[in-house]
């Protein structure tokens, strides 16, 4: 049971550059995140979805872009890297709504230079 | 605006001293108090969830608690393995999990 993998592990992207973090599951949970952790920052929430075809913003979605086409898959999208998006991204899932029990991916370090 | 503040930013204990982690509160309508743990260069691992004042959950040497306005994350006789970043995250009425920016421990042999 691989539970929650995100790839790539780490990036360097350049700015004005795209690129997609790619997340998947197989808990057959419901709810998936995406947050970002700053140093010394506590994790902010980018996107949730709540099922399939279902998606909304959290607390800071500008600049990242999601879709939810399946239950086990959701791709964190960023479109014209900017160096403010440097940071680590956590994808997570939950059975039941945000706190329940959420189960991390192991993240995704990304600076954009 | 829900806050939570979680103090100390960094605590070294030495192995067996036995201490305690805050967590302060400010969100509306409380659905749940989380406490994680963060290994260096991994994702957070649950450890607690906590729904009412007065509630306590315990897990080997790690016992939390839970106030109106705070949480409380106590290890007994704490050994090195237990060192890594413990977060805190509240619920509110919004359900969006807001966490806070996390307690580093250093346990020394």
């Amino acid at each position: 049971n691989a539970g929650v993998t995100q790839t790539p592990k780490f990036r360097i992207l350049k700015i004005g550059q795209s690129m997609t973090l790619q997340c998947a599951q197989d808990m057959n949970h419901n709810y998936m995140y995406w947050y970002r952790q700053d140093p010394g920052m506590g994790l902010k929430l980018i996107y949730y979805s709540v099922g399939a075809g279902i998606t909304d913003k959290g607390e800071v979605p500008n600049g990242y872009n999601v879709s939810r086409s399946t239950t086990e898959d959701f791709p964190l999208r960023l479109e014209l890297a900017a160096p403010s998006q440097t940071s680590v991204y956590f994808c997570a899932s939950s059975y039941w709504a945000h706190g329940n029990t959420i189960y991390f991916g192991e993240g995704s370090w990304l600076t954009v230079v | 605006e829900d806050q939570v503040t979680q103090s100390p930013e960094a605590l070294r204990l030495q192995e067996g001293e036995s201490s305690s982690l805050n967590c302060s509160y400010t969100v509306s309508g409380l659905r749940g108090l989380f406490w994680y743990r963060q290994d260096p260069g991994k994702g957070p691992e649950f450890l607690f969830t906590l729904y009412s004042a007065g509630e306590e959950k315990e897990k080997e040497r790690l016992k939390a608690t839970l106030t109106k306005k705070e949480s409380f994350l106590h290890i007994t006789a704490p050994k090195p393995e237990d060192s890594a970043t413990y977060l805190c995250a509240a619920q509110g009425g919004s359900e969006k999990l807001v966490f806070g920016k996390g307690t580093k421990l250093t346990v020394n042999p």
